[in-house]
């Protein structure tokens, strides 16, 4: 099947810097990616979705300017939580939609603990 | 509003007994459902999906769900548990959203499978 990468696997981070998170599609082109946050024992809450060389779009409630999300190509998304804070301490975990099935796999996921 | 729910927080089944995990949907026209497996620290793994046809749909790893849409209903089910099944199951359903833009999954709160030997 299609494989998604993450990296970093888990990130721990001082209070008020960045972080930068990837994602790659490596046996498929994604014109879709999206970024969901989980919550420990919670479901998966869609954060935004963006389409390859397009701003993505943000659900309502994500701040936009502290996540940053770049779709710079149909294989690499990248979701950056800028000045992080502890309450930013989540799993994040990426998704791309094949160009050709339209099917939606999943990366297996990145754990920032902000500290 | 559309929606998925899974009324179970924990499901607990012992090791060769059949096992269900519940899921009733919320959706306007004909749904697309899902089911995904996550393990600790992990993604989430498709398991099976309806978009038409038959209501019975098998899946991975034994699974199979029953599409009811008159119970508006996905539940996930399996034959025979094993040990090894234990683990977080959301059921999800694919919506294009009103306002327009790019289809997207909608979760469940998801269920914990407890399958005890």
């Amino acid at each position: 099947g299609a494989v998604v990468s993450q990296h970093p696997s888990w990130v721990i981070c001082k209070s008020g810097t960045s972080v930068k998170i990837e994602c790659r599609s490596l046996d498929f082109q994604a014109t879709t990616m999206f970024w969901y946050r989980q919550f420990p024992k919670q479901s998966l809450m869609l954060m935004a979705t963006s389409n390859e060389g397009s701003k993505a779009t943000y659900e309502q409630g994500v701040e936009k300017d502290k996540f940053l999300i770049n779709h710079a190509s149909l294989t690499l998304s990248t979701l950056t939580v800028t000045s992080a804070h502890p309450e930013d301490s989540s799993f994040y975990i990426c998704s791309g939609r094949d160009r050709s099935s339209y099917e939606q796999y999943f990366g297996p996921g990145t754990r920032l603990t902000v500290t | 509003a559309q929606s998925v729910a899974q009324p179970e927080d924990q499901v607990n089944v012992a090791e060769g007994n059949p096992l269900t995990v519940k899921c009733t949907y919320s959706v306007s026209g004909n749904p697309y459902l899902f089911w995904y497996v996550q393990y600790p620290n992990r993604g989430l793994q498709f398991l099976l999906k309806y978009i038409t046809g038959d209501n019975l749909v098998k899946g991975s790893y034994g699974f199979e769900a029953e599409f009811n849409k008159s119970q508006t209903s996905f539940h996930l089910k399996k034959p025979s548990a094993l040990v090894s099944d234990s683990a977080l199951y959301f059921c999800a359903v694919r919506v294009r959203p009103v306002s327009g833009g790019y289809n997207k999954l909608i979760f469940g709160a998801g269920t914990r499978l407890a399958v005890h030997p």
